[in-house]
């Protein structure tokens, strides 16, 4: 089963809409991590925004906010007054409790949301 | 500004070649990863190493293998290319930290013909 699920394949906007992307998460942690990235065409994977499993508000980083929803395990990312440079893949990542080798933890990604801005 | 490059943006190469991907960060990072990009797939792990010389497999290790002999330098290397690994390459490096995001090179997109 899948660890980080991205139902939406592909997303239009219009230019200085909200739109909200989708992620929900499978973990048997208690403490966890969530990330969200953007990868223009130019390749490289930039980060956005992170929410911790503890953390009891939603996370914000300027028009990007993260809709945190425990119980329903979903994280989804909302882009508040979408831009022409908001066309990109959004991709949601985990990181669960567990360690690996050397205290560090790995996240796990999902498939990734390809979004369209149109003017 | 940090960083990480990867060595090339482009590379093609022919089956059964030995290939060398680098990647070098300048951030003093513990953790650097090797991921591979397929549409549709997203990233998948291949290796990542946590200190210089110690390295552990990801989720699809097979048909590569990686050095780490400095700290900032990460490589993979393919030591017979073959056409599905044609893909493209991700490089990352993180501290060690339960909440601290990982920074990724342009990435490398590979052609084995």
């Amino acid at each position: 089963a899948q660890k980080i699920t991205q139902t939406q394949p592909g997303m239009f906007v219009q230019e200085k809409e909200a739109v909200t992307l989708d992620c929900t998460y499978d973990t048997s942690d208690q403490s966890y991590g969530l990330f969200w990235y953007k990868q223009p065409s130019s390749g490289e994977m930039i980060f956005l925004i992170y929410q911790g499993s503890y953390d009891e508000q939603n996370a914000t980083e300027g028009r990007y906010s993260l809709n945190f929803q425990k119980a329903r395990k979903s994280a989804n990312l909302v882009i508040s007054a979408s831009q022409l440079g908001d066309s990109a893949m959004y991709f949601c990542a985990m990181r669960e409790g567990q360690q690996a080798s050397g205290g560090s933890y790995i996240p796990t990604f999902g498939r990734g949301t390809s979004l369209i801005v149109h003017p | 500004d940090v960083k990480v490059t990867q060595s090339s943006r482009y590379l093609v190469k022919r089956t059964g070649e030995k290939v060398f991907l680098e990647c070098v960060q300048d951030m003093d990072h513990e953790n650097m990863f090797w991921y591979r990009q397929d549409p549709g797939l997203g990233l998948r792990l291949i290796y990542f190493s946590y200190d210089v010389k110690m390295k552990e497999k990801g989720d699809i290790p097979e048909g590569y293998s990686v050095s780490r002999e400095k700290k900032e330098r990460f490589s993979l290397i393919l030591e017979s290319a073959s056409t599905n690994q044609t893909s493209m390459y991700l490089c990352a490096s993180s501290l060690r930290g339960t909440s601290l995001e990982q920074f990724f090179g342009p990435g490398t997109r590979l052609t084995v013909l």
